[in-house]
């Protein structure tokens, strides 16, 4: 089976811009959740989403919002763009149903704020 | 209460020996408890994976061993190789799932 697939891998945006990310699960995983990740904080829980509804989430603004669609595809966007969101935006699938325990992480985006 | 606490921050450790990362949680409401190796330019990857009812687990070299009473959880690398250089991360889970709780990471170094 294919891994999880995350695109662009690298995105340079300007401060105040807008940025959507996506997410590809592995082949019949329905839940999806987004990481960041950072040297100063790790890696830290932003949401999850299972069967297109959003069933966790993490404590950031409300600039940080996602969705996932009816093939379990995922997308993060994030508008108003701040320096402290330059990280590398993790996505990672869970094959469980309504209890999602195993995780397998994309590669990651790595997006740059100037 | 929802922090895992992770150490040592680095670790160097001579070819053939025994690599041990510590965690604690205070959450007695976790159930779920991976370990994840990741390298540079790369996600992380589950390595071993362990939930409360099981004191120890072990895959080739990779060894969990869980004290529920204490709230700790350690990874051991038996024979340790150069090609386990990476950073290592230990998390927990628990109900509904979906959401993992990342220790800050331990930066191994595995010497010749």
């Amino acid at each position: 089976k294919a891994g999880v697939t995350q695109t662009p891998r690298y995105l340079i945006k300007t401060r105040g811009q807008q940025v959507t990310l996506s997410c590809s699960p592995i082949s019949g995983h329905r839940s999806v959740s987004w990481y960041q990740q950072t040297p100063g904080q790790g890696l830290q829980f932003l949401f999850e989403y299972f069967s297109e509804t959003q069933r966790n989430k993490g404590n950031f603004p409300g600039r940080f919002s996602g969705r996932q669609f009816s093939n379990s595809r995922s997308e993060m966007n994030v508008s108003t763009l701040e320096l402290g969101d330059s990280a590398l935006y993790l996505c990672a699938s869970s094959p469980q149903g309504r209890v999602s325990y195993e995780q397998y992480f994309g590669p990651g985006t790595r997006l740059t704020v100037t | 209460q929802q922090q895992v606490k992770q150490s040592p921050q680095s670790l160097i450790v001579q070819k053939g020996g025994i690599s041990i990362i510590n965690c604690a949680y205070e959450n007695t409401a976790f159930d779920y408890f991976p370990w994840y190796q990741q390298f540079p330019g790369k996600g992380p990857a589950l390595l071993i994976a362990i939930r409360p009812d099981v004191s120890e687990k072990k895959e080739g070299r990779f060894t969990i061993s869980f004290n529920k009473s204490a709230k700790q959880f350690s990874l051991h690398i038996m024979d340790s190789q150069p090609g386990d250089s990476a950073t290592y991360f230990c998390a927990a889970s628990g109900p509904p799932g979906g959401k993992l709780i990342f220790g800050q990471g331990t930066t191994l170094q595995v010497k010749p």
